[in-house]
């Protein structure tokens, strides 16, 4: 059973492209939840979603960025217009229910924005 | 709204000597507790987590850690550390039945022969 893969491992973008990062959760998992880890920081949440449904956008600044988990498919999160600030490591973690079982965590992607 | 403290943001520790993580954390909810482990260049990895029921869990690669609710603490400790458990440590809570985690800025635990 793969675990959570996470890809690509490391983008380079220049300022004002697209990012865009992609997860596909455990075999059997339905939710999803990004976090980004900033350099010295801990991980910051973002955004948790179950199959074509965001159900918890808190952790998401309010522009550019946005998430989806469609009922095909990996979950992706995408960056439009990239700046220097975006560049952190992006992971994503699946479970298979919700706040009391282990989430399982990608590798993450590193993003670096030049 | 909940918030986790990690009171050291380094640990230097010799071989085969204790060490304790510090955890705080605030919610005015009951909570699930959990202590994750990130090697360099990798995604976290579960240690142990408390949901209910004994204060003190047991974890892999010899870790535990100590539910107080009063003190609204949840320390990691190992009594004799390896160099390979050189890492970033985080300590996370989230709220029953809410489905958002909140990790702590992390610990990084230097272990030196």
């Amino acid at each position: 059973n793969a675990g959570v893969m996470q890809n690509p491992r490391h983008l380079v973008r220049r300022r004002g492209q697209e990012a865009r990062l992609r997860c596909s959760p455990m075999k059997g998992h339905s939710h999803v939840y990004w976090y980004r880890q900033l350099p010295e920081e801990g991980l910051k949440f973002m955004v948790y979603l179950q199959k074509e449904n965001i159900i918890d956008e808190s952790g998401m600044p309010k522009e550019r960025f946005s998430a989806e988990f469609p009922k095909e498919g990996p979950s992706i999160l995408r960056i439009q217009q990239v700046v220097r600030g975006d560049s952190a490591a992006y992971f994503c973690a699946s479970s298979s229910r919700g706040a009391d079982t282990e989430a399982f965590f990608g590798q993450g992607t590193r993003l670096t924005v030049v | 709204a909940q918030s986790v403290t990690q009171l050291d943001s380094q640990v230097p520790v010799f071989e085969e000597a204790p060490v304790e993580l510090r955890c705080n954390y605030s919610s005015s909810v009951s909570v699930y507790l959990f202590w994750y482990v990130q090697y360099p260049n990798q995604g976290l990895q579960l240690l142990l987590k408390y949901l209910s029921g004994s204060t003190l869990v047991k974890g892999i690669n010899g870790f535990e850690a100590e539910f107080n609710k009063s003190q609204t603490s949840f320390h990691l400790r190992k009594p004799s550390v390896h160099i390979s458990d050189t890492a970033e440590y985080f300590c996370a809570v989230s709220d029953r039945g809410g489905f958002k985690t909140i990790f702590g800025a992390g610990t990084r635990l230097f272990v030196k022969a």
